[in-house]
């Protein structure tokens, strides 16, 4: 049983399109994240979303927009991709928030590849 | 700006020994603390934390030790095992960050040698 789930595992697309990340959480957790990896190897939070509020990292483009349909999903839509788009995106979950002292599980990552 | 910093990108320990990792950390607010351990096309898989009012959490293996005064924390492995060789992340969390995301540092790839 997979904890915390990502489809798809890779992701090839011409600049311009626009795409999706889904996620998928069994834990029961109450909040989500997308964090991406950049090419320095560096994750970097992007979203947290609990009890249907978002918070976003600033720097974030708003191109990128996640989705929740439920507690155990947040999907993460990406409008007009670019080149700097691409990266490893992974989806993490925990029960609480993490300012609180909760551990973070992540997914296994999406590797997103624009030409 | 890194606020967490993980110095050492590299780390070669043999078989049987230990394996230290350090990890800086700049934001004085920060006061949870976790390794990760990475595989290739793989997910960060959740090791070991602390929470800033202990100075050491061991799990097996796994120790890790934390010195607020010099804000700094170290990861203990022993004995290393060769199934220990991965990209190990510190991460830090501050209570009410921004985004309530962690702050990761950039990884230091230990390498189990037999």
């Amino acid at each position: 049983d997979t904890a915390v789930s990502q489809t798809p595992k890779y992701l090839v697309t011409q600049m311009g399109n626009d795409k999706s990340i889904k996620c998928e959480q069994n834990l029961g957790h109450d909040t989500m994240y997308w964090y991406k990896q950049d090419s320095k190897k560096f994750l970097k939070i992007m979203f947290s979303y609990n009890n249907k509020e978002l918070i976003i990292n600033e720097t974030v483009p708003n191109r990128f927009s996640p989705k929740s349909p439920d507690k155990a999903h947040l999907n993460l839509h990406i409008n007009s991709l670019e080149l700097g788009d691409s990266a490893v995106y992974f989806c993490a979950s925990s029960q609480g928030l993490a300012g609180v002292g909760e551990t973070q599980y992540f997914g296994p990552g999406t590797r997103l590849l624009v030409l | 700006d890194q606020q967490v910093k993980q110095n050492s990108p590299s780390l070669r320990v043999q078989e049987g020994r230990i394996s230290i990792l350090n990890c800086d950390y700049t934001n004085s607010m920060f006061d949870y603390f976790l390794w990760y351990k990475k595989y290739p096309a793989e997910g960060p898989t959740f090791l070991i934390s602390i929470s800033s009012i202990k100075d050491k959490n061991e799990d097996g293996r796994f120790t890790v030790f934390l010195n607020k005064s010099a804000k700094h924390l170290s990861l203990h492995i022993v004995p290393s095992q060769p199934g220990d060789s991965a990209v190990y992340f510190c991460a830090a969390s501050e209570r009410g960050g921004g985004a309530d995301g962690l702050t990761f540092g950039k990884g230091t790839h230990l390498i189990i040698q037999p």
